[in-house]
């Protein structure tokens, strides 16, 4: 079965750190566009970060420098290491994959996982 | 960055009635806008991509339209699963932005 599955979430206070993974099963990871995408309590989607099959990375400017997403080929596994959290972090974290059309420069996600809470309060 | 607007956050339509849902882009992302539906709980789903091509196993009954910056999600005759939450997604400029989502409840 395609699926994706978050882990990792949790309480964690404000200035902590988490690291989310993301376990992918009936596809590579390493062949796709693999994001994170969030989502605070009440509001739309918002797209977090993106790993390349090529390894290149980028990020939501309000997460740069601090989240970092990597990946481990022999597990199928993404993951997006979260430091110097803020309150404003809190959100459920999905990892989903990207789908990009030959002519086209970006991409809609097409398989999404259930989601990991992050709760970043003192 | 392009901004999303869904202006309707909740549409009331009674159960075999059409719904219609609207999206407007900033600026223009062509073609590229694509449509999730989102239960509580749940993580969204994929329904509409290309602003008009149905994903895999979504019903007739949702149908997309529109280019430029105005979209148009319709359903054509509500069914009890189709209450849920409807988000509006550009691929066409950089960052990714979505809606911030259009509530489909019971009248």
């Amino acid at each position: 079965e395609v699926q994706l599955v978050e882990s990792g979430g949790g309480l964690i206070q404000p200035g902590g750190s988490l690291r989310l993974s993301c376990a992918a099963s009936g596809f590579s990871i390493s062949s796709n566009y693999m994001n994170w995408v969030r989502q605070a309590p009440g509001k739309g989607p918002q797209w977090v970060s993106v790993l390349y099959s090529n390894g290149e990375t980028y990020y939501a400017d309000s997460v740069k420098g601090r989240f970092t997403i990597s990946r481990d080929n022999s597990k199928n596994t993404m993951y997006l290491q979260l430091n110097s959290l803020r309150v404003d972090d809190t959100a459920v974290y999905y990892c989903a994959r990207g789908y990009r059309a030959v002519a086209e420069a970006y991409w809609y996600f097409d398989l999404w996982g259930r989601g990991t809470l992050v709760t970043v309060s003192s | 960055e392009i901004v999303m607007t869904q202006s309707l956050a909740t549409l009331s339509v009674s159960p075999g009635e059409r719904a219609t849902l609207s999206c407007r882009a900033s600026q223009t992302v062509r073609s590229n806008l694509a449509w999730y539906q989102q239960k509580p709980g749940q993580a969204p789903r994929l329904f509409i991509y290309g602003a008009s091509t149905r994903a895999t196993g979504i019903p007739a009954r949702f149908s997309g339209s529109g280019s430029g910056t105005e979209f148009t999600l319709t359903i054509s005759s509500l069914q009890s699963e189709d209450f849920a939450v409807y988000y509006c997604q550009q691929y066409n400029n950089w960052p990714l932005t979505f809606g911030g989502g259009t509530k489909v409840e019971i009248k």
